[in-house]
């Protein structure tokens, strides 16, 4: 069936670094991807979104990278705060149902 | 801004009790899910609703039912609780289904059944 799986369970980066969280997906459908960060004791929030007919879109200090041919979707946090800390899922789907991944435990170090 | 609002935080059952947990939007949207949240493991969908009194199942439906009578709430039914149905479960909604676009997610509830 579908999947969504992230590279690395947790990842942990020095204040000011730039961060990488990484994504795989399966199914060649899907044409709608998603970030969206937990922070402790809350539901997932939105980050940013992609759709399968672009490679890149940015936000306020995140860019989400699309490649469609190894089907992987990368998130970006430039300048990484403490504020940060989280964890991150990336979801995939077509249309309004969407699989998620087991998500990433972003750590800053002071 | 759109809210969605989960009736509890947090919620203690016991075995073979029957657990209802109740989800409310405000952005008259359509679609609603019901997910669970087990560490490792991500979010997992139960089942969803794409309008009143429609619903499918998701990936692990076993161990539950849903309710939806008005557009505005959508309720996830235990039938019996059972100790592996201890998790974080998350309610969620969007706008109809054939558009792309993000899900919003209430706070969670945490429920432990014993």
């Amino acid at each position: 069936g579908e999947s969504v799986g992230l590279h690395l369970p947790t990842l942990s980066v020095q204040e000011g670094d730039n961060s990488i969280i990484n994504c795989a997906y399966s199914n060649s459908a899907s044409d709608y991807f998603i970030w969206y960060k937990q922070e402790s004791g809350k539901g997932p929030q939105f980050i940013i979104d992609i759709r399968s007919n672009m490679d890149k879109r940015q936000g306020q200090r995140v860019t989400v990278l699309l490649n469609k041919t190894v089907k992987h979707l990368s998130l970006q946090i430039a300048a990484t705060q403490p504020g940060d800390s989280a964890v991150y899922f990336c979801a995939a789907g077509p249309g309004g149902k969407l699989i998620f991944g087991q998500g990433t435990e972003l750590s800053v170090k002071p | 801004d759109v809210k969605v609002t989960q009736s509890s935080r947090y919620l203690v059952k016991r075995t073979g009790e029957k657990v209802f947990l109740e989800c409310v939007q405000d952005m008259d949207h359509e679609n609603m899910f019901w997910y669970r949240q087990d560490p490792g493991l991500g979010l997992r969908l139960i089942y969803f609703s794409y309008d009143v009194k429609m619903k499918e199942k998701g990936d692990i439906p076993e161990g539950y039912s849903v309710s939806r009578e008005k557009k505005e709430r959508f309720s996830l039914i235990l039938e019996s609780a059972s100790t592996n149905q201890t998790s974080m479960y998350l309610c969620a909604s969007s706008f109809r289904i054939r558009v792309n676009t993000e899900a919003f997610f209430g706070q969670g509830t945490r429920l432990t059944v014993v």
